[in-house]
């Protein structure tokens, strides 16, 4: 079936290190995919965003690294902050069989350490 | 623009009892969903609108869940009766353009059905 997942539900860093925060997703059909990161008692706040004809997007401190051939997809934090504490959700956008909107995975918890 | 804006921001009912969501997406949005965020499901799609027309509520759990868009700037999500399995935040979310892209989220409604 189709899916978007999260390889790891928690991941722990220094504060001041890279984070890489990764995702799988299984519907080849997918073309536009989006990191969104959420923080305790919010909704869930837009980083960044790929389409299927890249590979790499950059913004400010955050990549985003899209491998259409494994169905994998990264988030990596440069120079990790407290401020970057939160869940962190990949999303994609799934075409056909279904709703045309965002499916979520699972997301993973970043807790940075000081 | 205040971004998106629901109401209230918890609540809290006993079983059986009618509960309605408000949401009032960003000004200009086309698109409109309604989302539903667990700990053991993740966010779900529930139900989207494409200028105020539902489009797609294979996401709606039951009968017994419901949603509108009377106009532009309103839209409720309604469950009648409520039951304790409801207990979750709701999210609701506006985009400018295609379905799923770049999606705003409001803060949410946390719902708690005793």
């Amino acid at each position: 079936g189709e899916s978007v997942g999260l390889h790891l539900p928690t991941l722990s860093v220094q504060e001041g290190d890279n984070s890489i925060i990764n995702c799988a997703y299984s519907n080849s059909a997918s073309d536009y995919f989006i990191w969104y990161k959420q923080e305790s008692g919010k909704g869930p706040q837009f980083i960044i965003d790929i389409r299927s004809n890249m590979d790499k997007r950059q913004g400010q401190r955050v990549t985003v690294l899209l491998n259409k051939t494994v169905k994998h997809l990264s988030l990596q934090i440069a120079a990790t902050q407290p401020g970057d504490s939160a869940v962190y959700f990949c999303a994609e956008n799934r075409r056909g069989g279904g709703a045309d909107g965002l499916t979520f995975g699972k997301g993973t918890h970043l807790i940075i350490q000081p | 623009d205040a971004g998106v804006i629901q109401s209230p921001r918890h609540e809290v009912t006993e079983m059986g009892q009618e509960v309605t969501l408000r949401c009032k997406p960003i000004s200009g949005h086309d698109y409109l969903f309604w989302y539903r965020q667990t700990m053991m499901r993740g966010l779900e799609l529930l139900i989207y609108f494409n200028n105020n027309v539902p489009i797609d509520d294979s996401g709606m759990p039951e009968d017994r869940f419901s949603a509108k868009m009377p106009n532009a700037s309103f839209s409720t999500l309604k469950i009648q009766p409520s039951e304790p399995r409801d207990s979750a935040v709701y999210f609701c979310a506006s985009s400018l353009y295609r379905a799923g892209t770049e999606a705003f989220f409001g803060q949410g409604t946390r719902l708690t059905v005793v």
